[in-house]
């Protein structure tokens, strides 16, 4: 079955620093990768996908990811972040073939200090 | 993308009692999860629920504890039954809006926050 690892519990940064938040999978066949935000007391935002194509994808609110096919990874980037970013981002995947299911990671907070 | 509407967003909850959570998204969709996120943690699928026919529940998750109805291709309900401290959680219901039932953006509703007392 799928499973993500988020390597890091507690993410810092300063505002107008790169943001990157890790993102490793294991799956069988090709992967759908996704990346998603939880604010406060709010349900999940889709930020951006990987399905097929281009390695790197854009989402919204500026971030992006890099699809690394021999480091099975998919890490979350954004160039400068915001104060606005800070919040709990979980990593996901889902197989290409067999069990469909979505697997989430543990989930990464991103504190951003102004 | 779908929207979802999810109700209610938060309650507080005897212990022993039932919760009905009820998932409306504004366009039809055939398949819709829902998720249970505990606290502190990522979320976990409970069961998947296509319309006309039963859920199919993860495992660790019983149709007794949380039964299922999925009328129509828009609108879900998720119930807690017999509700305990260790259900206290955040439920999410979910949808797979292109029907490719391989996660192609799955879209999630605000969630319900649910504490027992």
């Amino acid at each position: 079955a799928q499973s993500v690892a988020q390597p890091e519990d507690q993410v810092n940064v300063a505002e107008g620093n790169p943001l990157t938040v890790k993102c490793t999978y294991s799956v069988s066949g090709n992967p759908y990768l996704f990346w998603y935000v939880q604010y406060p007391n709010r349900g999940l935002q889709f930020l951006l996908k990987y399905i097929t194509g281009d390695n790197l994808v854009k989402g919204s609110y500026g971030f992006e990811a890099e699809f690394n096919k021999s480091q099975t990874s998919f890490h979350l980037k954004k160039p400068s972040a915001l104060v606005s970013d800070s919040a709990l981002y979980f990593c996901a995947v889902s197989a290409s073939e067999g069990n469909n299911r979505l697997a989430f990671g543990k989930g990464n907070q991103v504190v951003v200090i102004p | 993308s779908a929207v979802i509407s999810q109700k209610p967003s938060r309650d507080i909850c005897q212990r022993g009692t039932s919760l009905t959570i009820q998932c409306q998204v504004d366009s039809q969709v055939t398949m819709m999860f829902w998720y249970r996120q505990q606290p502190g943690q990522s979320l976990t699928l409970i069961a998947t629920a296509n319309q006309g026919s039963e859920a199919t529940y993860e495992s660790g998750f019983v149709i007794d504890k949380f039964p299922i109805s999925r009328p129509n291709l828009t609108f879900s309900t998720l119930t807690v039954s017999n509700m305990s401290p260790e259900d206290s959680s955040i439920y999410l219901c979910s949808v797979d809006p292109w029907g490719q039932g391989r996660g192609y953006g799955y879209t999630f509703g605000s969630g319900t926050r649910l504490t027992v007392v």
